[in-house]
């Protein structure tokens, strides 16, 4: 079967750094995407990777092994509207995704 | 119309009533798909369509069914609504294919069936 896995839930602290990882077992791959999304609203998309290695973007970057089956997002310099759930999605050989059930960040001041 | 748009933002039905949730895209995305997000689960793909004119069964089809008639509309219909399909919806399109861009979400259609 195919398998995507977060963690459930992880805190930080404003100003600080998290990171947030995700391994997967897929029927092939095409893609992995990192998408934010805030409680009551639509998923948003942070990132891609489809090779190895990291991809930065402003505070978020994210990372990839696909040996490993292993992804990473980080952020930096936290601020309090990064609270949110992050999902990780992985695109299989069919170009569906495949997604994983979300990890709930919560910022303390 | 700016994006994917959803309608009805939030229903409540009835247990055994018909349901027809609207998507509608603007962007020309050749892709669209339905998802329902329920606690602790994740997004589960419901159907999706590829192009116009034809669909495809996704993780949880049962009791769900969908036409694409044009690119940019793609209902969702609930035949006979169930407690279980109590859940939040949401419509999503993308350029499709082994295009690198990613999916473009409604704003989601939250159902209560009661």
């Amino acid at each position: 079967g195919q398998n995507i896995d977060q963690p459930t839930e992880m805190t930080a602290t404003e100003g600080a750094i998290v990171q947030i990882n995700c391994t997967y077992q897929t029927s092939g791959f095409n893609g992995l995407f990192w998408y934010q999304q805030h409680a009551g609203e639509a998923p948003t998309f942070l990132s891609y990777n489809v090779l190895d290695g990291l991809e930065e973007k402003g505070r978020f970057s994210s990372f990839l092994s696909r040996s490993k089956g292993y992804s990473y997002l980080l952020l930096k310099e936290l601020q309090m509207k990064d609270s949110a759930s992050y999902l990780c999605a992985v695109r299989d050989s069919n170009y569906q995704l495949i997604w994983g059930a979300g990890t709930k960040l919560i910022i303390k001041p | 119309i700016a994006g994917i748009t959803q309608a009805p933002t939030s229903q409540i039905l009835a247990a055994g009533r018909r349901m027809t949730l609207r998507c509608t895209q603007d962007m020309r995305h050749n892709a669209m798909y339905w998802y329902r997000q329920d606690l602790g689960l994740g997004l589960r793909l419901i159907h999706y369509s590829n192009t116009a004119g034809t669909t495809g069964k996704g993780e949880v089809p049962d009791g769900y069914s969908v036409s694409r008639a044009n690119t940019d509309d793609f209902p969702l219909t609930l035949a006979s609504a169930v407690p279980s399909q109590t859940s939040v919806y949401f419509c999503a399109s993308s350029a499709g294919g082994d295009s690198a861009t990613e999916a473009f979400f409604g704003q989601g259609t939250r159902l209560t069936v009661v």
